[in-house]
Order: structure tokens, then C-alpha cells, then sequence
């Protein structure tokens, strides 16, 4: 089973910031890889999809970089909305594996 | 606009049988979709179930897959979770999500709700 590590745990920023999270897979899983956003009571989000796409509806400030082991999401100017919890998921290998994500909190 | 509705009992007692719906509107299930369980204990991360297509293939997480069962009703436009021999550890919110194909692979790109399921006595 492939492990998806995330860092920080927490991250945190004030709204206008940059944000750059980090999910590394314990071997390679070549571009796919997810992100979600979840916020408190609510189903996760798709952001990303293949590293660096952007889901439909997904605005601009949004973007996904890396393939292999490392990959990066980037929140280029934090919006109030922001705020949530983000996971990594990889569907390379079976089963599925999810990062125990990144919690972004206002500073 | 696809969206999927989860239901089932909010309590199932320890050694029952956990078994959830996954109601599909505004699409139909067999259409070129995988569908998804994932499932988050109070308080921590998600966990992949497993998924099912309408053709009846199935994929299960090996931590689960004696215990797991998923099922497609084409009929009811709607698919199905059993989880047996329920523990504590069971006890979560349980997804049901859409996966959307990419080429090789899916991702969630619709999710329901959730529903709580606890297991307990």
C-alpha cells in the first residue's frame, strides 16, 4: 500500500497569503494523484486531478504540481473560503490512499 | 447535475451487518462513471472503501475486502455498501462519491452528503 505523507500538519496563514502544501508518496505514483478540500460537517471537494488539473469550477488561485514521489498545491492568494482541511489522494496503485491532510487555519 | 443521497441506519450493534444506499438524480449510474464508498471516523481522515461499475466490476481497499460488499441496482438508479462483522472501528461518516474516468484512472468528483453510522450496543 502506498503512504501519502502531508506537511505541514497545520499551516497557518493570514487571507492574501500564499499557501503551499506538500504530499509525498513512499514510492512513485506517476501523475495520479488528487487534492480535496473538506470543511468542518461537509463532503471533501475535488480541486486537483492528475496533479495539475483543475476541476471544474475550480477557480484560478488553485494549482497542482509535481509527478512521481512529490507534488505540491498551491492556494496563490487565500480567500476567506480557504480555510478547510486538504487531503492527497493517489489511485496509481491498489487500493486507494489518502494523506491525513493539511489543516489551513487563519493566523 | 448529478447528486448522490446516502441512506441506511444510523446504529448498527457490534458483529451486524453495516449496509448503506447510494441514491444517484440528475444522471444515471450507468453511465461511464466508476462509483465509490469512502468512509472518515470522527475526527480523522478518509478512507477509500471501494468502488463498483455498472457492469458489476469491483475493487475493494485488501483492509476491508472480506468484509465488504458492493452492489449496483440499474434499476433503481442507485448502489449499495454492506460492511459485516461491524466493529467500533467502523463507526465513521460514510461517502458515497462518483468517479469520474481520466484516461487510466477516477477520481470523486461528486460526493453526497454523508451519513453517520455508528456502531454500538
Amino acid at each position: 500500500e502506498i503512504v501519502l505523507t502531508q506537511s505541514p500538519a497545520t499551516l497557518s496563514l493570514s487571507p492574501g497569503e500564499r499557501a503551499t502544501l506538500s504530499c509525498r508518496a513512499s514510492q512513485s505514483v506517476s501523475s495520479y494523484l488528487a487534492w480535496y478540500q473538506q470543511k468542518p460537517g461537509q463532503a471533501p471537494r475535488l480541486l486537483i486531478y492528475d496533479a495539475s488539473n483543475r476541476a471544474t469550477g475550480i477557480p484560478a488561485r488553485f494549482s497542482g504540481s509535481g509527478s512521481g514521489t512529490d507534488f505540491t498545491l498551491t492556494i496563490s492568494s487565500l480567500e476567506p473560503e480557504d480555510f478547510a482541511v486538504y487531503y492527497c489522494q493517489q489511485r496509481s496503485n491498489w487500493p486507494s490512499t489518502f494523506g491525513p491532510g493539511t489543516k489551513v487555519d487563519i493566523k | 447535475q448529478v447528486q448522490l443521497q446516502e441512506s441506511g441506519p444510523g446504529l448498527v450493534k457490534p458483529s451486524g451487518t453495516l449496509s448503506l444506499t447510494c441514491a444517484v438524480s440528475g444522471g444515471s449510474i450507468s453511465s461511464s462513471n466508476w462509483w465509490s464508498w469512502v468512509r472518515q471516523p470522527p475526527g480523522k481522515g478518509l478512507e477509500w472503501i471501494g468502488e463498483i461499475y455498472h457492469s458489476g466490476s469491483t475493487n475493494y481497499n485488501p483492509s476491508l475486502k472480506s468484509r465488504v460488499t458492493i452492489s449496483v441496482d440499474k434499476s433503481k438508479n442507485q448502489f449499495s455498501l454492506k460492511l459485516s462483522s461491524v466493529t467500533a472501528a467502523d463507526t465513521a461518516v460514510y461517502y458515497c462519491a462518483r468517479g469520474v474516468i481520466t484516461g487510466k484512472v477516477d477520481y470523486m468528483d461528486v460526493w453526497g452528503k454523508g451519513t453517520t453510522v455508528t456502531v454500538s450496543s
